[in-house]
């Protein structure tokens, strides 16, 4: 499985802007980027998930690289509620692959100050 | 609230016991998966069911088992337990050909 590389740990201030980087230099085609968090003393939550084309949800956004190399989480507004630990995360799609496993690395720790 | 389940919230057990795991999925989900995430290892995929029959293996021991129920429940079967074996266990649900998988609140097994 291709592998992906986040920096340990992140920090930001209360509603300012949150860029999270992910590198995925072994992506292949048929691979989907997927980001979740994991906020302290919860199971992982899906955050969102692309492909090619950037995405948007009412969580965060999603930017993918043209080369899909890398690709950015955004939370537009950064709040408490929001630290936790997120999960760059790439997951197969082709058919017939058994591949609905997620396999986490350490993620990205963010901290929101107030 | 996911809407995945998993009994019990913690359980303390001691080296060479037996425990069992329970994960109810999300009404409809079909597939089920078990994570285990322990602080050297991180979130590790043990292994997957899809409408009670196995379809996938991670990381999992010979001394874990696993099985999915016609009601889709799940069970995690950890045996011959050793100090190592103490982590949080992740049981996560999802539709077929969706991509987004909900997880449990998980189950903190501490093995003394």
């Amino acid at each position: 499985d291709a592998k992906t590389t986040q920096p340990n740990s992140m920090e930001s201030n209360e509603e300012e802007p949150v860029h999270l980087p992910c590198n995925h230099s072994t992506i292949s085609g048929t691979d989907y980027i997927h980001w979740y968090r994991q906020l302290p003393s919860q199971g992982p939550e899906y955050v969102i998930h692309g492909l090619t084309s950037n995405v948007n949800n009412r969580m965060a956004s999603l930017a993918i690289a043209e080369d899909r190399k890398s690709s950015t989480l955004i939370l537009h507004r950064a709040t408490l509620r929001d630290a936790a630990v997120y999960y760059c995360i790439l997951r197969d799609s082709k058919r017939g692959s058994t591949l609905g496993r997620l396999y986490f690395g350490r993620g990205t720790q963010l901290t929101v100050w107030p | 609230d996911s809407g995945v389940t998993q009994t019990p919230k913690h359980l303390i057990t001691a080296t060479g016991q037996r425990v069992t795991l329970r994960c109810s999925p999300r009404s409809g989900d079909l597939s089920v998966y078990w994570y285990q995430q322990s602080l050297d290892q991180g979130l590790q995929f043990l292994i997957q069911y899809y409408n009670g029959e196995e379809r996938a293996k991670g990381n999992i021991l010979e001394r874990f088992s696993a099985q999915q129920f016609p009601d889709l429940h799940s069970e995690l079967n950890l045996s011959s337990l050793e100090l190592g074996d103490s982590a949080l266990y992740f049981c996560a649900s999802s539709a077929w050909g969706s991509n987004e998988q909900f997880f449990g609140p998980g189950t903190r097994l501490t093995v003394l």
